[in-house]
Parts: C-alpha cells; structure tokens; sequence
C-alpha cells in the first residue's frame, strides 16, 4: 500500500509556465519534505512543513514555493520554471522526533522542461 | 559544515559476488545519525538502516550489513551474495544535532548493478 503519493510520475512543462506537483500521505506524519534530485546527483532539501510551519531552506530559489491545507497533502510550486529545474521532485514524510527519524519518501515527480 | 562522501559512482557485479558500497562522511557534532537509503528503479528513496553516534556495533540483517567505525568517519555497506533484485542507487546520509531539524545531506550515491 504506497504511504505517500506523488502525481503525476511525469510532469511535462513549457519554460516559464507555471506548474504544482502534488503530494500526499496516509501516514498521518507531522512533517513533510520537497526534496530536489538532479540527473546523477544527491537528493537536496527545498523546504519541510512542520505541521503548518513553513521552513525554508536558505539556498531554495523564490521561484519554489510550497503549500500544506491539511495533514495529508502539499504542493510544490514552481512559478517560473526554468530549463535548469528539470529534475525529480521528491516528497517525504517523518515522524517530529528528532535528528534520527528516518524519512518516508513518495516515488517522484520527474519534470521536464522544454 | 557536513558532508558525505561516497566515491564509489559505479559498481557492477556478477550475481551472488559480495560487494561493499563506501562512504565516509565529515561532521563537528556530537551528536549525530547515519543512513543508508535504496533508490531502485521506480524512483522512492527506501529506508535501509540509520545507525546513531554513540552506537558502534555492527549489524547484520539477511544479506546486508553495516560496519560503522567512528575512527575513520566511515559507515560502510555490505551486501552479500549479491541479487538482481539489489540493483539500483544507494545513497549514504548524514543528520546531525547542528544540521538543522531533520535535515538529512546525501552523499552523491553509488550505482549498484549485480548481472544475472
């Protein structure tokens, strides 16, 4: 049974057009993670939602934005893609108990840009 | 700063060979926690083990095992008898007291493909 669910699998955009990637969870897990994986390179972390607390990673560009309405679901907006954005999109979830909890991650949204 | 290092980019193998994934990693905590995660083919990054600062014994599950040594900053991967089915990307990572909440660092991941 998938825990957490990404749609789509595939994401097709035009340069400059808007596009949410969505993601949600049966788990009922406080946090919840976007994670940027490019071709052949290490997974690395946008920005978590702590319950409805928004945190930010310092190097993520405006262009990434992000929205939790409830426990279950986020979303991943990208206002203005740009060729350099095409990558996996991955969302993750975890339990708030500290530094060691491991993290449940959905399957990937890979977005292409054109 | 953090850091995870696994200069392994590639590694194949004939089924049922034993192969071992490495990785080294850099941190000033104290406090701090290792994992190892599978990325296969599907896309989901899956949880294999995580292994806690203070807590150096090795372990064994089935055919893999981890072997944490804190003298050289390496937590190395071990699977044996190698299967089809373990071909995919192994990612080795890193979370720290000082990393900020949750906040894993990957290292760069090493391509594991076991032929039949």
């Amino acid at each position: 049974d998938a825990m957490v669910i990404q749609n789509p699998r595939y994401q097709v955009t035009q340069f400059g057009k808007p596009v949410t990637l969505s993601c949600s969870q049966t788990l009922n897990h406080n946090v919840m993670y976007w994670y940027q994986q490019k071709s052949s390179q290490a997974p690395k972390l946008l920005f978590h939602y702590y319950d409805k607390d928004f945190n930010n990673e310092a190097d993520t560009p405006d262009n990434f934005q992000s929205r939790r309405p409830n426990t279950s679901f986020c979303f991943l907006d990208i206002r203005s893609p740009g060729l350099g954005d095409a990558a996996m999109y991955l969302c993750a979830t975890s339990r708030p108990q500290g530094i060691g909890e491991k993290l449940f991650f959905g399957s990937g949204t890979q977005l292409s840009v054109l | 700063a953090q850091k995870v290092t696994q200069a392994q980019t590639e590694i194949s193998v004939v089924e049922k060979e034993d192969v071992t994934l490495d990785c080294v990693y850099e941190t000033r905590d104290t406090t701090y926690y290792l994992f190892w995660y599978k990325q296969p083919p599907s896309g989901e990054l899956v949880f294999l083990i995580r292994r806690n600062s203070f807590d150096e014994q090795n372990e064994i599950s089935g055919r893999y095992s981890w072997n944490f040594q804190k003298s050289t900053s390496s937590f190395n991967f071990t699977i044996t008898a190698s299967q089809v089915v373990d071909s995919a990307v192994y990612f080795c990572a890193l979370s720290g007291e000082n990393t900020g909440f949750q906040k894993l660092v990957f290292g760069t991941g090493t391509r594991l493909l076991v032929s039949p």
